[in-house]
């Protein structure tokens, strides 16, 4: 059964204080992984998609990569408006069904 | 109107009636998706429209159905609903076939008393 870990599922950090976010995932034909941004009472926002390992991509403060197991996002010298929910997402089939993890909920405090 | 829109924004029903759920999207897409996210669990896919065909999640109560007369239109309708169905239920579109990038609406927040 395909799965999708996200860790920590919390994270506090001072401005200025760099730090990653970890999606691992067990799927049987990876197509393609995605990393979202959620603020409250909204849709989440496409940032990302990292098709295979090796691959990077950044935006701003916020940089993706990929191995075979797992994907990471670093965010650098974040800043409070980084504050939000972030999402990882593997695709799957050629439907374009996205398997989601639980989410790491990021606060940035001044 | 640009990107995904969803109405109505919020929604109150009782466990007897039944509405609609509304998604338009402006971005020219073929596919389209219907999310519930309820508080800390992640996103279920409920439905997937791919140029109008559609897929269908056995797990999903036969009390939702969904409806999509075209490429930019998408519809659930709800009916004898139960308290455990409110959420926030989030529409989704893609182009569907090289990109899979979804673009997601602001959601319909749906309590059912």
């Amino acid at each position: 059964e395909d799965q999708v870990t996200q860790s920590p599922e919390a994270l506090r950090l001072q401005e200025g204080e760099s730090s990653s976010l970890n999606c691992s995932y067990t799927v049987s034909g990876l197509r393609g992984l995605f990393w979202y941004r959620q603020d409250p009472g909204k849709g989440p926002e496409f940032l990302f998609t990292l098709y295979s390992a090796g691959e990077e991509k950044e935006k701003e403060r916020l940089k993706a990569t990929l191995t075979k197991k797992e994907s990471f996002l670093h965010i650098t010298a974040p800043k409070p408006e980084d504050s939000a929910t972030y999402l990882c997402a593997v695709l799957t089939d050629s439907w374009g069904k996205l398997q989601f993890g639980a989410g790491t909920q990021v606060v940035v405090t001044p | 109107e640009t990107g995904v829109t969803q109405t109505p924004r919020h929604l109150v029903m009782g466990m007897t009636n039944k509405k609609s759920l509304k998604c338009e999207q402006h971005l020219g897409h073929n596919a389209m998706y219907w999310y519930k996210q309820s508080a800390k669990k992640p996103l279920e896919l409920m439905f997937v429209y791919n140029f109008k065909e559609q897929t269908e999640n056995n797990s999903v109560p036969s009390r939702f159905s969904p409806e999509c007369p075209n490429s930019s239109h998408l519809f659930l309708h709800l009916h004898t609903l139960q308290p455990e169905d409110s959420a926030l239920y989030l529409c989704a579109s893609s182009a569907g076939d090289v990109t899979y990038e979804q673009y997601f609406g602001p959601g319909t927040r749906l309590t059912v008393t």
